[in-house]
């Protein structure tokens, strides 16, 4: 069974803080993604990555980094969390055409 | 670049009724079409995919038609169930699929 894992999945944290969001996957994708959920906005891509040591900006990469230090993890940092990043946030891996979504993390900045 | 332009919601319907949700979309190559279910709680999952203009896709009750000329792929349901209770969302990609443009997703509430 595929399996996209998030953590942690619900984390608080205050303005100017540092954010770690972390993914893995079991699936052996090459490509791994980022999004944020937002209503009124549907989902987001922040950042991807074709393969380990790879990061691509999405459209929506403002305030955000991205790391991906192998195959199976690929992680979303915030330097400086604003309120403004307060949100939902599922990472995804994927092939050609179909991605696999994890169950999110949801993320508040005080 | 790419948009995809979908019914907003809230939409709540009667178990039973039938379902259409809009989904019309802009690029300026050949896409791959795609509707989205996200279930409460869970990450969102691949309902169906077409990627030929004029094919009709489908799964679980769900089905659309992607219509090239229209640049439309409106889906729909004959009878829903309460179980049907999502939100949808209708997403394209283009070239050699690896990137998904997202629309702003319909809720569906269906009352027993």
């Amino acid at each position: 069974e595929a399996a996209v894992t998030q953590s942690p999945r619900n984390k608080v944290a205050v303005t100017g803080g540092k954010v770690t969001l972390s993914c893995n996957q079991t699936n052996n994708h090459n490509n791994m993604y980022w999004y944020r959920q937002d209503t009124g906005h549907g989902l987001r891509l922040i950042h991807y990555s074709y393969g380990a040591g790879s990061t691509e900006k999405g459209d929506i990469p403002d305030g955000y980094k991205a790391s991906r230090p192998s195959q199976e993890n690929f992680s979303l940092i915030l330097e400086l969390a604003t309120p403004s990043q307060t949100s939902v946030y599922f990472c995804a891996s994927g092939g050609h055409y179909e991605q696999y979504f994890g169950p999110g993390t949801r993320l508040t900045v005080l | 670049g790419d948009s995809v332009t979908q019914t907003e919601g809230p939409v709540t319907l009667s178990e039973g009724t039938s379902l259409t949700v809009n989904c019309s979309y802009e690029t300026k190559q050949y896409p791959t079409l795609f509707w989205y279910v996200q279930y409460p709680g869970e990450g969102p999952q691949l309902l169906f995919k077409v990627p030929k203009a004029n094919e009709k896709g489908s799964s679980r009750g769900f089905e659309a038609t992607y219509n090239k000329e229209a640049t439309s792929f409106h889906l729909q349901k004959a009878s829903v169930q309460e179980s049907d209770s999502a939100v949808y969302y209708c997403a394209l990609s283009e070239g050699m699929g690896y990137k998904l443009t997202f629309g702003t997703g319909t809720s569906l509430l269906v009352d027993p």
